[in-house]
């Protein structure tokens, strides 16, 4: 299965920061990756697929990059409804993976 | 929109079978894969197995052994079984639709909690 690593798995942010967010695979993955919000007690919420797609409803604020093996999620200024758990995904091999998650906190 | 909601028992005696039904709304299930996924009480997300609405499957290996996933496209809905469940079956199950000529996931159910107690 091919291993996803998130960095970090934890951060402390505050209003109006820029984040990013970094996904690693244990091998190629082309631009087959999407991320994921997930909010607790709630189900993941799709935010860009293609590795750099924005999902439709997804605020512009959200951006991805990356291909190959290192992929970034980036919120250009982190508002009181992004703090929650990120989650990258692979799409180019089954069975599809995840990563472990980033918990963005207040500061 | 597209709506999807688990339903099912919330507590599984060990070595039982799981059994959960996913009803989909506000949509046609034809030309879309359908797909559950879980997650251990604050853990991280597995996938545990796809279906198209003809019929065709695929498992993660993983559990392969212990999953069916089935779809009655009649009644909307498509299900899946685990066999054999212990202890690290407990988590919060969901549904998903893999979104149109992709395999990320675009709807998602609200999520059922299964633990496995005795």
């Amino acid at each position: 299965d091919i291993q996803l690593t998130q960095s970090p798995s934890f951060l402390s942010a505050s209003v109006g920061d820029r984040v990013t967010i970094t996904c690693r695979a244990s091998q190629g993955i082309s631009s087959y990756l999407a991320w994921y919000q997930q909010k607790p007690g709630k189900a993941p919420k799709l935010l860009i697929y293609a590795a750099s797609t924005l999902q439709s409803g997804v605020p512009s604020r959200f951006s991805g990059s990356g291909s190959g093996t290192e992929f970034t999620l980036t919120i250009s200024s982190l508002q009181p409804e992004d703090f929650a758990t990120y989650y990258c995904q692979q799409l180019n091999v089954y069975p599809v993976t995840f990563g472990g998650g980033t918990k963005a906190e207040i500061k | 929109q597209v709506q999807l909601q688990e339903s099912g028992p919330g507590l599984v005696k060990p070595s039982e079978t799981l059994s959960l039904t996913c009803t989909v709304s506000g949509g046609s299930m034809s030309n879309y894969y359908w797909s559950w996924i879980r997650q251990p009480p604050g853990k991280g997300l597995e996938w545990i197995a796809y279906i198209y609405y003809s019929g065709s499957t695929n498992y993660n290996p993983s559990l392969k052994s212990r999953v069916t996933i089935s779809v009655d496209t009649s009644k909307n809905q498509f299900s899946l079984k685990l066999s054999s469940m212990t202890a690290a079956d407990t988590a919060v199950y969901y549904c998903a639709r893999h979104r149109p000529r992709g395999w990320d996931f675009d709807y998602w159910g609200q999520g059922t909690l299964v633990t496995v107690s005795s």
